[in-house]
């Protein structure tokens, strides 16, 4: 059974860096086709998507944060990492990670996408 | 960036109603359209991909249809468990995006 979990600080200052870890079992995030994301959602919001790193070890990201934002996978590929720097107020909110699958759909000979496994969130408050 | 945009924002229903959610891509993005549900304090839960494929373990009254721009959440007799915020998101491009969500209240 996949899992992840996040894990990080719950309170960061105004100016500094946010950084959180969402572990992974019951899978390798070596294994092909997996998308490994992270999605936030502030107070009373909707979802919004941070980006993800592909098992291959190529980074997508939303391009009103890519500025701040850096996603990485960590050497002993049981985790994977959120860096976001310069953080204000805005962004409060409750961090989740989830694995995107990458599905070949063979009768229709193409790939679907979607977000299958997700961690229960961690909430960050940016606040001094 | 596609924008999604669900309507409603918010519907009230009662148990044994038909419920039908809609969203709208900005543009074109063939049947790369996911739903999820998600209730207060969770994550959100995979229902439905491929615009209409449900995902294992989710009840046969969830259904979604279309393709190209338009598409449609429909749970055909709404339960008690049912009642909670639907998100559409796109599949077709990066960044990913989410429409702003449907909020499923008791009548």
């Amino acid at each position: 059974q996949v899992q992840l979990q996040e894990s990080g600080p719950g309170l960061v200052k105004p100016s500094q860096t946010l950084s959180l870890t969402c572990t992974v079992s019951g899978v390798s995030i070596n294994s092909g086709g997996y998308y490994w994301s992270w999605i936030r959602q502030s107070p009373g919001k909707g979802l919004e998507w941070i980006g993800c790193i592909f098992y291959s070890g190529s980074t997508y990201y939303n391009p009103s944060l890519k500025s701040r934002v850096t996603i990485s996978v960590d050497t002993s590929k049981t985790h994977f990492s959120l860096t976001l720097r310069s953080v204000t107020a805005a962004d409060t909110a409750v961090y989740f990670c989830a694995r995107e699958e990458e599905h070949l759909e063979v009768s229709l000979g193409r790939y679907y996408y979607y977000m299958d496994v997700w961690g229960k969130g961690t909430t960050v408050t940016v606040s001094s | 960036d596609i924008q999604m945009t669900q309507s409603p924002s918010s519907v009230s229903a009662s148990v044994g109603d038909r419920v039908t959610i809609t969203c709208r891509a900005s543009q074109g993005i063939s049947s790369w359209l996911i739903w999820y549900q998600q209730k207060p304090g969770k994550a959100p839960k995979l229902l439905i991909y491929a615009a209409s494929t449900l995902q294992s373990g989710v009840p046969s009254r969830f259904s979604g249809s279309g393709s190209g721009t338009d598409f449609t959440l429909t749970i055909s007799s709404l339960q008690p468990e049912d009642f909670a915020t639907y998100y559409c998101q796109q599949a077709n491009s990066f960044p990913r995006t989410f429409g702003h969500g449907t909020k499923v209240e008791i009548k």
